[in-house]
Order: C-alpha cells, then structure tokens, then sequence
C-alpha cells in the first residue's frame, strides 16, 4: 500500500487530453513539492515534472502539473501512442522522514 | 551531461549483503547536490532506498534504515549502497539517481541494474 494514491489505469485516445491524479495528506504533497515521473517499458523513471509544476529542460510543454491541498495532477495534452507508459508521482513526507512515491498508474493511448 | 551507472552481483544469497556500485560522470559529486538510491521489485512501483550528500550525510528509508549504509567514494566520484540480510524481497532493480535540487525530485537516472535474491 503506497503513501500516495495514483489510479491503476487510464486510457484516453491519440490526441486527446488525460490527467492522472495522485492523493496524499498533510505531511507529503499538503507540506512539499511534488514531482511526476514517466516510466516507458524497460527503461528508467524520467522526471516530468518537479517542484509541482515545473519542466525540466526538454520536457514538452504538453506535460503540466498542478498541486491543490493534499492532491496533485499531472496533465497530458496531445496524447500521443509513444506516450504509453507508467507514471509516477513523488514527494518527501515530513512525518515518515523519507521520500515517497505513489503506486504508479498506466497509461493506455487507444 | 550528468550520466550514472550502476555495477554490482546480479545475483546474491539469502542472508548475505547486496553491494552497489553507482559511477557519476560529467559532474563531480563534490560540486553538490544529493545523490540515492531507488529500487523497483518486479512489476511493482518505486521505492525509495536513501540518499547521501558528498559530505557523506545521509538519510535512509526508516523501513530499511536498519540494514542499509550508503557511502561516498570522492576520488572515485562514486557512491555505494550495502544493504545487508537480504531475502527474496529484496529482489529488485536498484536505480541510482541524482535529485535536482531541494525539491526531492530525481532528475538524473541509471539504466538500472537487477539484483535477484536466490540460493
């Protein structure tokens, strides 16, 4: 059972917009910067997102991120096949001392 | 182009001690930033191990904090992880990572190397 809560799956057509959702509490996102990572298939976690909402160089802008209260979501525009993968959210947990990540959501571009 | 690369046993035995091995290039460890250690069992999610900064203060996950050392090789620009009284659920692939900065995000990623637990 993961701190943060991430939906299992998603699914949305080429060129359509998907947002992934991940839920916490008080002393994770509620306190501290969220950050979102793209896993594709047999490769290693890339960060998307970092400090909420903000892209590291070469991060397309069809990516975006966004944090109310104890939940941040992660917005992708222009769906894309290539785009499938697994996405995770991160951030530190002030009461657990330790960085922590949500249990990963899938998504499909039918 | 900070590049990391994990080297170690891809195969260890119950009960011994898992030994990692992440080489920096393009930056060197002691011009900042904190470095860790994340790992992912087979068809699950993230996990994450610890960290260490180049002055050799680290931080670990308090689930495994008992049986993990992280250390720093500054002549070597290397940071290692030792993580001992493994079972069967530590068989994982182990990521070594750079964070970006004071947000906890980990910009920089290995390729990731499997370690599998079994006599």
């Amino acid at each position: 059972q993961s701190v943060l809560t991430q939906p299992p799956s998603v699914s949305a057509a080429p060129g359509q917009k998907v947002t992934i959702s991940c839920s916490g509490s008080s002393s994770n996102i509620g306190n501290n910067y969220v950050s979102w990572y793209q896993q594709l298939p047999g490769t290693a976690p890339k960060l998307l997102i970092y400090e909420n909402n903000k892209r590291p160089s070469g991060i397309p802008d069809r990516f975006s991120g966004s944090k109310s209260g104890t939940s941040a979501t992660l917005g992708i525009t222009g769906l894309q096949t290539g785009d499938e993968a697994d996405f995770y959210c991160g951030t530190w947990d002030s009461s657990l001392s330790a960085v922590v990540f949500g249990g990963g959501t899938k998504l499909t571009v039918l | 182009q900070v590049q990391l690369q994990e080297s170690g046993p891809g195969l260890v035995k119950p009960s011994e001690t898992l030994s990692l091995t992440c080489a920096v290039s393009g930056y060197s460890i002691t011009s900042g930033y904190y470095w860790g250690w994340i790992r992912q069992s087979p068809g699950k999610g993230l996990e994450w191990i610890g960290s260490i900064y180049h002055s050799g203060s680290t931080y670990y996950n308090p689930s495994l904090k008992s049986r993990v050392t992280i250390s720093v090789d500054t002549s070597k620009n290397q940071f290692s992880l030792k993580l001992s009284s493994v079972t069967a659920a530590d068989t994982a692939v182990y990521y070594c990572a750079r964070l970006l900065g004071g947000s906890y995000a980990f910009g920089y990623w290995g390729q990731g190397t499997l370690v599998t637990v079994s006599s």
